[in-house]
């Protein structure tokens, strides 16, 4: 089993719509969880930064972390197309001191 | 957040020859950089942290001879691919991220003939 899990897509939906983005793991000690978007051949843009489980809104886009069932989740209101991207979770056990553990990224369509 | 520059964006040289890859944090003093490694389709994968005046610290399965880390001043960590095979052919990305977050850059795309 692999430390992080994250379905690589592709998730296709309309314009306007709520994306659900998630990510599984197996390691309890990690802390610090996060969602990256990447844009092909570039480097990841940090979206979302949380602490220990609980919720986290900024703008468009809310983050909920439960660690009792060990599973992160990016919501995405009222989706662009400039949303088109791949959208890495990451974890780690002691916030920016420490490297990160990545789930594969999700390659998300958002269709016009 | 932290701005982060990588040099250069691409780079395309023979086997056997040596590339160096520069990452600068441009507003924040660094401690401590991390550099990772993408192959396509995959995740980043860590391949070793790179603490100011101080030895890198290398993860599992990476080795520390062919990938040179050196982190000599607050601003700058560059990593050295040495004697470069095709398999050493990837995405590097380093990040910045002594508080909070990890900023990273755009990466350098080797590709090694």
């Amino acid at each position: 089993q692999k430390e992080v899990e994250q379905d690589p897509g592709p998730l296709s939906v309309p314009e306007g719509a709520i994306v659900s983005l998630n990510c599984t793991y197996s390691n309890s000690a990690f802390q610090y969880f996060m969602w990256y978007r990447q844009y092909s051949r570039k480097g990841p843009e940090l979206l979302m930064y949380t602490y220990s489980s609980g919720n986290k809104e900024d703008g468009r886009f809310t983050a909920q972390v439960d660690k009792s069932s060990k599973y992160i989740s990016l919501f995405i209101r009222d989706s662009q197309p400039s949303d088109s991207a791949t959208y890495l979770c990451a974890m780690s056990l002691g916030g920016g001191a420490d490297g990160l553990t990545f789930g594969k990224g999700t390659h998300l369509i958002i269709q016009p | 957040g932290a701005v982060v520059s990588q040099h250069p964006s691409w780079v395309i040289c023979k086997s056997g020859t040596s590339v160096k890859i520069e990452c600068r944090s441009l507003d924040f003093q660094a401690t401590t950089m991390f550099w990772y490694r993408q192959f396509p389709k995959q995740s980043l994968m860590l391949m070793a942290t790179s603490n100011e005046g101080s030895k890198a610290t290398y993860e599992q399965g990476v080795e520390k001879d062919k990938f040179l880390i050196n982190h000599a001043s607050l601003t700058l960590s560059t990593l050295t691919v040495t004697s470069a095979h095709p398999e050493d052919s990837s995405f590097y990305i380093c990040s910045v991220g002594d508080r909070g977050p990890q900023h990273f850059g755009d990466g350098t795309r080797l590709s090694i003939l």
